[in-house]
């Protein structure tokens, strides 16, 4: 497993403000993600950080709203931007790791956005 | 399209019963991943599944993965208020390229 924290932990920030998202790992890896849980929802995937080159953004999901940076293989931010309370959710982070054949995802505390 | 389907969407139960939990889709999955998440954390891994018709066991919890890789159902006997939680299943396609979650089933254990 993977050791993984996230920093704010929660805020509560003005519309129009753009807010940025640590996710730290105790370990290098390869894959890691970001994924925006909104109230009573599950998950859903906005993009893979890639290390060294742009991220890979899922569909309804830009750039210019969500940038990610992917410095090394232990950290990644993700911001969102010009905030409106629709952005309101957990945003959670989360790395791959692999046994052999087997892919599985560890995750985040999360972080908990209320835009007013 | 919701390519993973889990039922029921919500369940509530009395401390001791037994419950079970589906994960349903129409595409077959490498391995299949299921998640509890508690309110203000982010989602724990409980089990992945890898073979068709393998059965996992975490003390009260059964997790069986279908013949054909294509559901999953999880068992738990005697719940406990400690239960209580949002539990996801996850499927993976391609040996780890793209996860695909499930919508969720968000259980309350009644003491």
């Amino acid at each position: 497993s993977a050791v993984i924290s996230q920093k704010p932990s929660r805020d509560i920030c003005q519309r129009g403000t753009s807010l940025t998202i640590q996710c730290q790992v105790d370990s290098q890896v390869t894959m890691m993600f970001w994924y925006r849980q909104q109230p009573g929802q599950s998950l859903t995937l906005i993009a893979t950080a890639n290390q060294g080159s742009e991220a890979t953004y899922e569909s309804g999901f830009v750039i210019d709203k969500f940038p990610i940076s992917r410095p090394n293989l232990t950290f990644s931010t993700l911001t969102v931007s010009n905030m409106s309370p629709e952005d309101s959710s957990i945003y959670l982070c989360s790395v791959e790791l692999t046994s052999g054949s087997v892919y599985e995802q560890f995750f985040g505390p999360g972080t908990r956005l209320t835009v007013l | 399209t919701q390519l993973l389907e889990q039922s029921p969407q919500f369940l509530s139960i009395q401390e001791g019963e037994n419950l079970t939990v589906y994960c349903n889709s129409s595409s077959v999955f490498s391995s299949l991943q299921w998640y509890r998440q508690e309110p203000g954390e982010g989602p724990v891994l409980l089990v992945t599944v890898v073979t068709g018709g393998e059965v996992k066991k975490l003390k009260r919890l059964t997790f069986q993965f279908g013949d054909a890789r294509k559901d999953s159902s999880l068992h738990i006997t005697a719940a406990q208020p400690g239960d209580t939680g949002l539990y996801l299943c996850a499927g993976a396609q391609d040996y780890g390229q793209n996860f695909v979650f499930g919508p969720g089933t968000r259980l309350s254990v009644l003491p």
